[in-house]
């Protein structure tokens, strides 16, 4: 079993829309969630961290860790052009290892 | 940006040959890590160190080898290649203590023929 689930998508939306993210995991140790965007070619970067349950937000994303069904989303508000990219949930327990979900990919089209 | 550099980006090698993923940073980041990642799948640790002289195994079962003998270097060295070795390696670097959030190379895509 993997230790995080996630849609891989594609996810196509019109420019404007709220925009959900989902993944699930198993392991009941995960502590730290965080977000990372993925454009073509490039490396992963960090959007959004959180820790432990609860929602944060920054802009127009929101980030929300609900532990006890193991389930976290990543909001994005008034979706743009250039939000469009492959975006990857992660989670650690101890920050000794961290595990990453095969990303969605998110096209919004103008 | 990140400064974080890994070098070559793109290499295609015959089956059997030695070859070196190089990586750099340049932000004094005790952690560095090295990820495989196929298309469509999760990111899989295969090696991560903790400063000089440290390196441990990530989950992924892997036939590379690292080593740190500076802080800003990382290299990846497969003694010999494989078809199986094709894949999109992904370095990365982080505070020791604030290490969730990791600065990711661009990436090196290997392919063994």
């Amino acid at each position: 079993q993997k230790e995080v689930e996630q849609d891989p998508g594609p996810l196509s939306v019109p420019e404007g829309a709220i925009v959900s993210l989902n993944c699930t995991y198993s392991n009941s140790a995960f502590q730290y969630f965080m977000w990372y965007r993925q454009y073509s070619r490039k490396g992963p970067e960090l959007l959004m961290y959180t820790y432990s349950s609860g929602n944060k937000e920054d802009g127009r994303f929101t980030a929300q860790v609900d532990k006890s069904s193991k389930y976290i989303s990543l909001f994005i508000r008034d979706s743009q052009p250039s939000d469009s990219a492959t975006y990857l949930c992660a989670m650690s327990a101890n920050f000794n290892k961290f595990y990453f979900g095969s990303g969605t990919k998110l096209n919004v089209k103008p | 940006e990140a400064d974080i550099y890994q070098t070559p980006r793109y290499l295609v090698i015959g089956t059997g040959k030695k070859i070196t993923l190089e990586c750099s940073q340049t932000m004094g980041h005790d952690k560095m890590y090295w990820y495989q990642q196929d298309p469509g799948m999760e990111l899989h640790l295969i090696h991560y160190s903790y400063g000089v002289n440290s390196t441990e195994k990530g989950d992924l079962s892997s036939e590379s080898t690292v080593s740190r003998i500076r802080t800003e270097h990382f290299p990846l060295t497969l003694e010999s290649a494989r078809p199986s070795h094709t894949s999109q390696y992904l370095c990365a670097s982080s505070e020791l203590h604030n290490s969730y959030e990791q600065y990711f190379g661009p990436g090196t895509r290997l392919t063994v023929t």
